[in-house]
């Protein structure tokens, strides 16, 4: 069984200092990796992905990610982080072949002014 | 513009008390899935539908029922043996149950206790 692990519940950055969520996953097989950003009483929305190919992958907002299998991790990185940028982020993982989709518990980052 | 829609945003039970959650999707999607929300367990998955017609437990389903008579539509009942309903519940779809494509989320049903 896959499964998904946020290092830290709660991240406080300083306005234009460098963003570093962590997630770690287990798998069997090849994952596909997702990150979601969540605003308060909002859905989830996709910041980005990782399928095949690249290991370096961009998404919205200016947020990165790097899929790296030897260390199992698919951290979100964002240079310099804007006020805007407060929210809850979900890493989820789905295992090739496999259709259940399984989500982390979340990083809830603050951004100090 | 295609989307989710979840209806009631915000939502009241009595005690013993069935509701049900709507959720629409104008995506064409053909898959369908209901997830709780509570603060700190992340996403927890109730059920989920692949095509009309079909749809399989998730990891949560007691207390909880569901209905897929159209593709656009995956309505979810809370009945009153779900014990514990107060949570923040969200539905989602995708192209396809399997593969690489992400979910997307509707802006959720906020359930509460009276």
């Amino acid at each position: 069984a896959q499964s998904v692990t946020q290092l830290g519940s709660h991240v406080s950055v300083s306005e234009g200092a460098l963003v570093l969520l962590r997630c770690n996953y287990s798998s069997s097989v090849p994952p596909y990796l997702f990150w979601y950003v969540q605003y308060p009483n909002q859905g989830l929305q996709l910041l980005l992905k990782y399928t095949t190919g690249a290991t370096l992958v961009k998404g919205i907002n200016g947020f990165e990610a790097e899929f790296k299998k030897s260390e199992t991790s698919f951290h979100l990185t964002k240079p310099s982080a804007h006020m805007s940028d407060a929210a809850e982020y979900f890493c989820a993982v789905r295992p090739f072949g496999n259709e259940k989709l399984t989500f982390g518990t979340g990083t809830r980052l603050t951004i100090i002014p | 513009d295609g989307g989710i829609t979840q209806s009631p945003k915000y939502l009241f039970r009595k005690e013993g008390q069935n509701v049900t959650l709507s959720c629409e999707q104008n995506l064409n999607h053909d898959a369908m899935y209901w997830y709780r929300q509570d603060p700190g367990q992340g996403l927890r998955l109730i059920y989920y539908s692949q095509i009309v017609n079909d749809f399989q437990k998730g990891d949560i389903a007691e207390g909880y029922s569901v209905s897929r008579e159209k593709k656009e539509s995956f309505p979810l009942t809370v009945t009153s043996a779900q014990k514990n309903p107060t949570a923040f519940y969200l539905c989602a779809s995708s192209m396809k149950v399997w593969g690489n494509q992400p979910q997307h989320f509707g802006d959720g049903t906020r359930l509460s206790i009276l």
